[in-house]
């Protein structure tokens, strides 16, 4: 079965860059959310996005926005990264109207390194 | 505020059975949910309770009671694979997911 796919895998980059992180959720699925992960931490839920409208948000930093696109892909751009920015970006998907109570699927995760 | 516990680590061996518990105090309750996590992994969807009683999927069945705000979820004939990081996490009167920070669980020969 289709799963979450997210791109890249891996990314490095410099403080004061910028990055861009690219999400497609399952097929079908309309709902899509970012979470960040630190080491050792539970998932930071950032922000989630229904029919390509936002529909949640949480701890995501002025200097983050998202958007969800006509083909319900979604992208996390970042900008200014900061070290404390390094981290795990899962991206999850899910099936339903604006608060289903429907199940979250996870993608494999972007880990990004900011030296 | 919104909390949910869960013990931080447990230890088991191999073919025997463990018990991991989560207690919640949220805003509304629309259903709880527990992942499993391989270090490094996505989390990936064990179960889901909105209602009180026993789910049972193979090896691992989840038990929610909204009146005690309690859940477990219960691992049989462990196998070494199942070493990993499990998540409770329950979805408040927003519908948001509010996560647990983890039980990681040792799985020894």
């Amino acid at each position: 079965a289709a799963g979450v796919i997210q791109s890249p895998r891996h990314l490095i980059k410099e403080k004061r860059e910028t990055a861009t992180l690219k999400c497609y959720p399952i097929p079908r699925h309309d709902t899509v959310y970012w979470y960040q992960q630190g080491p050792g931490q539970d998932p930071q839920f950032l922000i989630s996005f229904y029919e390509k409208m936002q529909s949640d948000k949480g701890s995501i930093p002025d200097r983050f926005s998202a958007q969800q696109f006509s083909d319900y892909h979604s992208e996390l751009n970042m900008s200014s990264l900061e070290l404390g920015d390094s981290a795990l970006y899962f991206c999850a998907s899910s099936l339903g109207t604006s608060g289903s109570t429907d199940t979250q699927y996870f993608g494999p995760g972007t880990r990004l390194t900011v030296l | 505020g919104q909390n949910i516990d869960q013990p931080t680590e447990m230890t088991a061996t191999e073919g025997a059975i463990v018990q991991i518990n989560c207690t919640y105090q949220t805003s509304g309750f629309n259903g709880l949910f527990w992942y499993q996590q391989h270090a490094g992994e996505a989390p990936t969807f064990l179960s889901y309770n909105v209602l009180d009683g026993l789910e049972e999927k193979g090896r691992f069945s989840s038990f929610l009671s909204r009146s005690k705000g309690y859940s477990y979820l219960l691992l049989k004939e462990l196998q070494m694979k199942d070493s990993a990081s499990y998540l409770c996490a329950v979805m408040d009167s927003n519908y948001q997911l509010i996560w647990g920070a983890g039980t990681k669980l040792i799985i020894k020969p």
